[in-house]
């Protein structure tokens, strides 16, 4: 059976604390993972699409990573702002629907 | 860009009446769009997705009747929650893909539901 589990399930930094978060999946054909940050009473917002092995991305202080068994989200000297659910999505071989996972609830004190 | 809307952002009904629920990708066309509910502290959870000019796929215990799904065009997809009752209370989040080959989902801010 498809698994994606994230880890964290919480996470409390200090700004400036740089940080990863894990999203480790189990899955018969990896077809896209997706990362996304969700706020309090909102939608999930789009960050990341990773398709292959060994791909990165970035966009500010973010950088996402992709291996064939986990993908990270890395987090370079947080801000307040950057707290949020960061939630992990995968698409496999086999649906087009998202599997998700249970997401890592991040906290930046300042 | 990829916005996608959701129209109203809030609404409170009375038990027995409908609501309509409107997203809409505001700069692309959407081919797919997809319809979840969201509990608190829990992740989302696909109720339906909706091609242009055909029929919603439903997922399992989501019932057809009482959550009717219209995808008129490529822009826009509505949500009516029928008869709705207070356990239809819940966050209803859109989503929609740009084209058939490309598989990220960008999602609407969401719609606050409270049956009374």
């Amino acid at each position: 059976e498809d698994q994606v589990t994230q880890s964290p399930e919480a996470l409390r930094l200090q700004e400036g604390e740089s940080s990863s978060l894990n999203c480790s999946y189990t899955v018969s054909g990896l077809r896209g993972l997706f990362w996304y940050r969700q706020d309090p009473g909102k939608g999930p917002e789009f960050l990341f699409t990773l398709y292959s092995a060994g791909e990165e991305k970035e966009k500010e202080r973010l950088k996402a990573t992709l291996t064939k068994k986990e993908s990270f989200l890395h987090i370079t000297a947080p801000k307040p702002e950057d707290s949020a659910t960061y939630l992990c999505a995968l698409t496999t071989s086999g649906t087009y629907k998202y599997i998700f996972g249970t997401g890592t609830r991040l906290k930046v004190l300042a | 860009g990829a916005v996608v809307s959701q129209h109203p952002s809030r609404v409170i009904c009375k038990s027995g009446t409908s609501v309509k629920i409107e997203c809409r990708s505001l700069d692309f066309q959407a081919t797919t769009m997809f319809w979840y509910r969201q509990f608190p502290k829990q992740s989302l959870m696909l109720m339906a997705t909706s091609n242009e000019g055909s029929k919603a796929t439903y997922e399992q215990g989501v019932e057809k009747d009482k959550f009717l799904i219209n995808h008129a065009s490529l822009t826009l997809s509505t949500l009516t929650v029928t008869s709705a009752h207070p356990e239809d209370s819940s966050f209803y989040i859109c989503s929609a893909r740009k084209r058939t080959t490309e598989e990220t989902q960008y999602f609407g801010p969401g719609t606050r539901l409270l049956v009374l």
